[in-house]
């Protein structure tokens, strides 16, 4: 048991479409994770949040737009999409110490999110 | 971004054997640590190392961190159907924070 929840779990949307993925951390930790899991690639980091505040964004596209309202909360804002976005979307927390998240990551199970 | 080098990239292998499995990296790591993933999940903490030459155990798992603190094993005994699914080691980098670098993965087959 993760203790980090997504939902939705499967999300199918048009190019056009607007949605949002949320997670949930139910760990106390205090830094969040979004990161893109394609075929056949290794982990990529999209957004880190660290007591609420954006402390890394790698470069990610502004179709992609995260949201922290608080420590246990995070969102991902999707809009005007591409296919290649289609891929497994995971979100992870860690404890987080400062300014830094040193600890281990524990992960949700994911969104699969098929963009037509 | 920097990658670690996981391997081997697939393993098929009968059930009660043992499996072996590394990654390394031409950096030095703080952490390494170990994740199991099933298709449609997201990836499973099985092991955390946080010193050099650490070695720990979880069940069957046992994982070392190397002691040059560039490599990291992965060894699973007697396994079984359920071990079944893809390994992906991750790294700390000296100085990377809170950043992790994922290996590719090594996807184990367990014939019954």
């Amino acid at each position: 048991e993760t203790g980090v929840t997504q939902t939705p779990r499967h999300l199918v949307m048009g190019m056009t479409n607007k949605k949002s993925l949320k997670c949930e951390q139910h760990l106390g930790h205090n830094a969040m994770y979004w990161y893109k899991q394609s075929a056949k690639k290794p982990l990529e980091l999209m957004f880190v949040y660290n007591f609420k505040e954006q402390t890394e964004n790698n470069s990610v596209p502004s179709r992609f737009s995260p949201e922290c309202p608080n420590s246990s909360h995070l969102f991902l804002h999707l809009h005007t999409l591409q296919p290649e976005d289609s891929a497994l979307y995971l979100c992870a927390s860690s404890g987080g110490r400062g300014g830094y998240s040193t600890d281990t990551q524990y992960f949700g199970p994911g969104t699969r999110l098929t963009v037509l | 971004g920097q990658q670690l080098n996981q391997s081997p990239q697939s393993m098929f292998i009968q059930e009660g054997e043992d499996v072996s499995m590394n990654c390394t990296s031409s950096s030095i790591f703080n952490t390494w640590l170990w994740y199991k993933q099933d298709p449609g999940e997201g990836p499973v903490l099985l092991i955390a190392l946080y010193k050099a030459g650490e070695l720990t155990s979880n069940g069957r798992l046992t994982a070392q961190f190397g002691i040059t603190r560039k490599d990291s094993f992965l060894n699973i005994s007697a396994s079984i159907p359920s071990d079944v699914g893809i390994y992906f080691c991750a790294g700390q980098r000296e100085g990377s924070n809170y950043k992790l670098t994922f290996g590719k993965g090594t996807l184990l087959t367990v014939n019954p």
